[in-house]
């Protein structure tokens, strides 16, 4: 069955630090995904995705991807977090034709 | 500008009272979907639409109906709400089915 798995419910992180947010996929062809952002109060917002091609994504606000076929992952890095970036992030997969599956989401918490 | 909008943004009503939440998007987009979001579960299909006239239910299709006359609107009507729709309700929109989907900003519902 297709699946999007975000291991972390919450993770939090020193403002400055890197990040890695975690997404394992289950999907019988080689799917689209995205990495979403929810700020409170708002809907979500697209932060980057991959449909084919070069492996590591570049997104919007700093942030990148990688698409590793051999894990089934798809794990969203930023390298110096910033206050605002705390939110909900959601990776999603889907595929040509077919429905968008989301992951249940990680809140991001940033200390000062 | 590019959007998804929704309204109400807010709304609180009681058992039975039928209702009717809008959407409506301005980029042409012909796949358009109803999300419901609640703590712990993530975003669930509620409804979607491959184009005017075509709907098709999503993974949590009891209780709601929708319809697409116009190729910009996807309304979300619930006829006789009850307490367990009491959610975060969001509106998106793509281009295709499977690609990044556009979202509204969210309708907040709380029936009583």
């Amino acid at each position: 069955a297709q699946s999007v798995t975000q291991p972390d419910i919450h993770i939090t992180v020193s403002e400055g630090a890197s990040l890695e947010l975690r997404c394992n996929y289950s999907y019988g062809a080689t799917p689209y995904l995205f990495w979403y952002v929810q700020s409170p109060g708002q809907g979500l917002q697209l932060l980057l995705k991959y449909f084919s091609g070069d492996t590591l994504v570049q997104g919007i606000k700093g942030f990148e991807a990688e698409f590793k076929r051999s894990q089934s992952s798809f794990n969203l890095r930023k390298p110096s977090v910033h206050w605002s970036d705390a939110a909900e992030y959601f990776c999603a997969v889907g595929a040509r034709d077919d429905k968008i599956i989301f992951g249940k989401g990680t809140r991001l918490h940033i200390l000062p | 500008e590019a959007q998804v909008t929704q309204n109400p943004r807010y709304l609180i009503t009681v058992t039975g009272k039928k209702l009717t939440v809008t959407c409506s998007q301005n980029m042409n987009h012909e796949y358009m979907s109803w999300y419901r979001q609640d703590p712990g579960l993530g975003l669930r299909q509620i409804y979607y639409s491959m184009n005017v006239e075509v709907t098709d239910k999503g993974d949590v299709p009891e209780g709601y109906k929708v319809s697409r006359k116009e190729k910009r609107n996807f309304p979300l009507i619930l006829e006789s709400p009850s307490p367990n729709q009491t959610s975060l309700y969001f509106c998106a929109s793509s281009y295709l089915r499977g690609h990044e989907q556009f979202f509204g900003p969210g309708t907040r519902l709380t029936v009583l």
